[in-house]
């Protein structure tokens, strides 16, 4: 069955850090990734998705089928940033999404 | 409405206690799931709605936990004799899941459901 970990419960980095969330997969086939993201008080919403290959808020995230990961990385860390950051993996058509356990990003000044 | 609807927002309800929650989601989009947020358990899946059917209800915790999708639009997820464990927040989301892999799930903001 496919399954997403994410390691780290909470990451906490100083304002300007570089920021690194972890996301590991098992998945025997063509996954679809995907980072959401909760801000405090607001609904879960998506930040971006490997297909798209694109930069949202100066967040990208790479596809690694041979290490089976797709960390969320930016270089400069915001305070806006602090939120809580769910890897979702989905084995795409008439398939759920399958989330990991979440990581709180705490970026302090 | 423009996003997916949850109603109650909160509900406190008495151990023993039936609740029901509901999920009204965007227009058009096929699939529903449930999912429970608990404190440091992260995003738990409940059961997934293909239209009206679920293929997917793995993540049903117990017999007490049901879910029904009519009409291929409302849902509801109903929770029998409440304990004080099933006290969590339950989200919803709904997704296009056209052929094509659009499965970006838009989410509800979630009823928070207190057992007391």
């Amino acid at each position: 069955a496919q399954r997403v970990t994410q390691p780290e419960k909470l990451l906490s980095v100083f304002k300007g850090a570089p920021v690194e969330l972890k996301c590991n997969y098992s998945y025997s086939g063509s996954p679809e990734l995907f980072w959401y993201v909760q801000y405090s008080r607001q609904r879960l919403q998506l930040l971006l998705r490997h297909i798209s290959r694109e930069s949202i808020k100066g967040f990208t995230a790479d596809l690694n089928k041979g290490e089976t990961s797709f960390h969320l990385k930016k270089p400069f860390a915001q305070e806006e940033d602090s939120a809580m950051y769910y890897c979702a993996l989905s084995q795409g058509y008439g398939n759920k999404l399958v989330f990991g356990a979440g990581t709180i990003l705490r970026v302090k000044s | 409405g423009a996003g997916v609807s949850q109603s109650p927002s909160n509900k406190v309800t008495e151990k023993g206690k039936d609740v029901e929650l509901r999920c009204d989601p965007i227009s058009g989009h096929t699939a529903l799931y449930w999912y429970r947020q608990s404190l440091g358990q992260g995003l738990e899946f409940l059961i997934y709605f293909q239209g009206n059917s679920a293929p997917d209800k793995s993540g049903l915790p117990s017999d007490r936990f049901s879910a029904e999708r009519t009409g291929g639009s409302v849902s509801t997820l109903t929770i029998q004799r409440t304990q004080q464990e099933d006290s969590a927040v339950y989200l919803c989301a709904s997704s296009l899941d056209a052929a094509g892999g659009n499965t970006e799930a838009f989410f509800g903001q979630g009823t928070r459901l207190t057992v007391v």
